[in-house]
């Protein structure tokens, strides 16, 4: 079975800019969540879709934001980009359950978002 | 609200001794418990996982961690280190019922010496 993906892999933008980032999960993953990783921050959740729904929300400014498809893949938006936004950011998906095994998360390689 | 908490940032160890990772919560319900591994360019892969069944669990590449609910912690362990086991590892935490969000201690970054 494929793991998750997310293309693409390396992106440089610059202050201002938009950008999308894109997250194929696991086949028959049904929930997709969004991390931010930065050096003095650490990973930080931004949120989490299930069934196309927001399910979870981190506490991140309105310029995150995310979707996902009828096929459980996922997109996240970082408008008006500022220097501080510069992070790894790593998806990962799961079975959508909350107990047990179906709330594993498994993780895609990341995006390496560098803004200049 | 849930938090993790890991001591030590960098740890330094020699090939072939003990590994110990120390990580500690707090959640006001029972928690789910994750230990992942990250290795450079690479994003995280589970280790193991406690899920209220047995507090000793036993994950891949020889790692164990030990559910304590009386110390809040979930330490992990490995007898014997080896060079590939250089990596940074995260311990997270979840509600479970509150959706899939993780809850990531700082990390910790292994070296290990020949």
């Amino acid at each position: 079975k494929a793991g998750v993906t997310q293309t693409p892999r390396y992106l440089i933008k610059t202050r201002g800019q938009q950008v999308t980032l894109s997250c194929s999960p696991i086949s028959g993953h049904r929930s997709v969540s969004w991390y931010q990783q930065t050096p003095g921050q650490g990973l930080q959740f931004l949120f989490e879709y299930f069934s196309e729904t927001q399910r979870n929300k981190g506490n991140f400014p309105g310029r995150f934001s995310g979707r996902q498809f009828s096929n459980s893949r996922s997109e996240m938006n970082v408008s008006t980009l500022e220097l501080g936004d510069s992070a790894l950011y790593l998806c990962a998906s799961s079975l959508g359950g909350t107990s047990g095994s179906h709330n594993e998360q498994f993780f895609g390689p990341g995006t390496r978002l560098t803004v200049l | 609200a849930q938090s993790v908490t890991q001591l030590g940032s960098h740890v330094s160890v020699s090939e072939g001794a003990l590994v110990l990772l120390r990580c500690n919560y707090s959640s006001s319900v029972p928690p789910y418990l994750f230990w992942y591994v990250q290795y450079p360019n690479q994003g995280l892969q589970l280790l193991l996982k406690y899920t209220s069944a047995a507090t000793l669990v036993k994950g891949i590449n020889g790692f164990e961690a030990e559910f304590k609910k009386s110390e809040t912690s979930f330490h992990l362990t490995k007898p014997s280190a080896h060079m590939s086991d250089a990596a940074e590892y995260f311990c997270a935490v979840t509600r479970g019922a509150a959706g899939n969000k993780l809850t990531f201690g700082g990390g910790t970054r292994v070296l290990v010496k020949p």
